[in-house]
């Protein structure tokens, strides 16, 4: 069956360290996969997309991964502050007409 | 521009009761979806529409319908609340097909008592 995973609930880390946030997924084959972010009652806000071709993509203290084989990707944020406490959600493309969420994972920064 | 405007904020329905989320979006998207988010859990997909007057099922379409009769308009009807429909809806819209990013409402939190 399909299948979307995300490392853990939750993740709590000291400022100034990275964060290493795992989406894992069985049973699709995905043209690209997204980030989003989303505080506490409010929606999702995008962050990063990586296509399937991709390895790596960046923006700011933000790092994805994408490996097709492992059928993984990593999200990185490096330099990590309070202000980065949020919950992280991967996306995939399900065949270019949706997306599949997957659950979570909630991050804390501790100061 | 608005983006994706969802209303109402909160609602509070009896068992039984039926109602509508509305969900408007002024970026001239093609493409929307409804999703519902259960505490501690991720998102799942409700409906979506590629365009006006066309409309897809979901993973948990049962209990909702939805119509399209507009590029800006895709409301989501509860026909008979139940309290398994207790949950946060989300609206959001991309503009086509491809690695394109979506773009969320704020949200409507529906209790079913």
């Amino acid at each position: 069956s399909q299948k979307i995973e995300q490392n853990s609930e939750a993740l709590n880390i000291q400022e100034g360290k990275t964060a290493t946030l795992t989406c894992n997924y069985t049973n699709y084959s995905p043209a690209y996969l997204q980030w989003y972010r989303q505080d506490p009652g409010r929606g999702p806000v995008f962050l990063l997309l990586i296509r399937e071709n991709e390895k790596e993509k960046r923006k700011e203290r933000l790092k994805v991964t994408f490996d097709t084989t492992l059928k993984q990707s990593l999200f990185h944020i490096t330099a990590s502050q309070p202000a980065d406490s949020a919950t992280y959600l991967c996306a995939l493309d399900n065949y270019g007409q949706n997306f599949v969420f997957g659950p979570g994972t909630r991050l804390s920064v501790l100061p | 521009n608005a983006g994706v405007t969802q209303t109402p904020k909160f609602r509070i329905l009896k068992i039984g009761q039926s109602m509508t989320l509305q969900c408007t979006q002024d970026m001239n998207h093609n493409y929307m979806y409804w999703y519902r988010q259960d505490p501690g859990m991720g998102l799942k997909l409700i409906y979506y529409s590629v365009g006006a007057g066309i409309t897809d099922k979901g993973e948990v379409p049962n209990g909702y319908n939805v119509s399209r009769s507009t590029t800006e308009d895709f409301p989501l009807r509860l026909e008979l609340a139940a309290p398994s429909q207790t949950s946060v809806y989300f609206c959001a819209s991309r503009p086509r097909q491809g690695g394109y990013e979506q773009f969320f409402g704020p949200g409507t939190r529906l209790t079913v008592l």
